[in-house]
């Protein structure tokens, strides 16, 4: 079975500031998704960005980027220019490509606090 | 507008009061599941569902139940809730495999 890990119940970071999040996983698959989900005070789930494992290229969207390391199963988080509204918890997910079903195996996430 | 949708949102009850979770989807997708979200745990699935009448059990199934008889629809049952079902409760549906799921807004149940 496929297991999520992040390491860092808190975060915080300073406005305008860079900040990373952790994120580590266990598979024996080879084809895979990653994703990183925002949950705001509003409860809501975000997703903020996503990962094929087949693309060696680190996926953007916007400020937020990732680094993925297949090989360590890594997968981490980096929020450039962090903003106020970034505050959040935010939780790294991981799917299989290869076995039917829609599961996501969430991490049990890290609390971003932005300080002005 | 494409949504997920779940009724109630916030839910008091008592133990052993039968329960049901309303989620409807207007994306037509195929794939349906259920997770609670507990502090410290992230979210785990309950039950999910590929398709009308084809549901599964996910990681914590004990004391749920669920139905997939339209496309749209996957209620969430509680036939007799207990305080450790205590928890936020989310709804998704995605189209295949592969693509993200859009989660409904949550449901906050609490069981006293």
């Amino acid at each position: 079975a496929q297991t999520v890990t992040q390491s860092q119940p808190e975060m915080s970071v300073q406005e305008a500031e860079t900040v990373t999040l952790s994120c580590t996983y266990d598979t024996s698959e080879s084809d895979y998704y990653l994703f990183w989900y925002k949950q705001p005070p509003s409860r809501q789930m975000i997703l903020v960005i996503r990962q094929e494992a087949y693309k060696q290229q680190n996926a953007t969207e916007n400020r937020f980027s990732v680094n993925f390391q297949k090989a360590a199963k890594s997968f981490s988080l980096k929020i450039s220019d962090s903003q106020l509204g970034d505050a959040a918890m935010y939780f790294c997910a991981y799917r299989s490509a290869e076995t039917s079903g829609s599961r996501l195996t969430f991490g049990e996430g890290t609390q971003l606090t932005v300080n002005p | 507008e494409a949504q997920v949708t779940q009724n109630p949102r916030y839910l008091i009850t008592v133990t052993g009061k039968k329960l049901t979770v309303t989620c409807s989807q207007n994306m037509n997708h195929e794939y349906m599941s259920w997770y609670r979200q507990d502090p410290g745990l992230g979210l785990r699935q309950i039950y999910y569902s590929m398709n009308v009448e084809v549901t599964d059990k996910g990681d914590v199934p004990e004391g749920y139940k669920v139905s997939r008889k339209e496309k749209r629809n996957f209620p969430l049952i509680l036939e007799s809730p207990s305080p450790n079902q205590t928890s936020l409760y989310f709804c998704a549906s995605t189209p295949v495999v592969g693509y993200e799921q859009y989660f409904g807004p949550g449901t906050r149940l609490t069981v006293t």
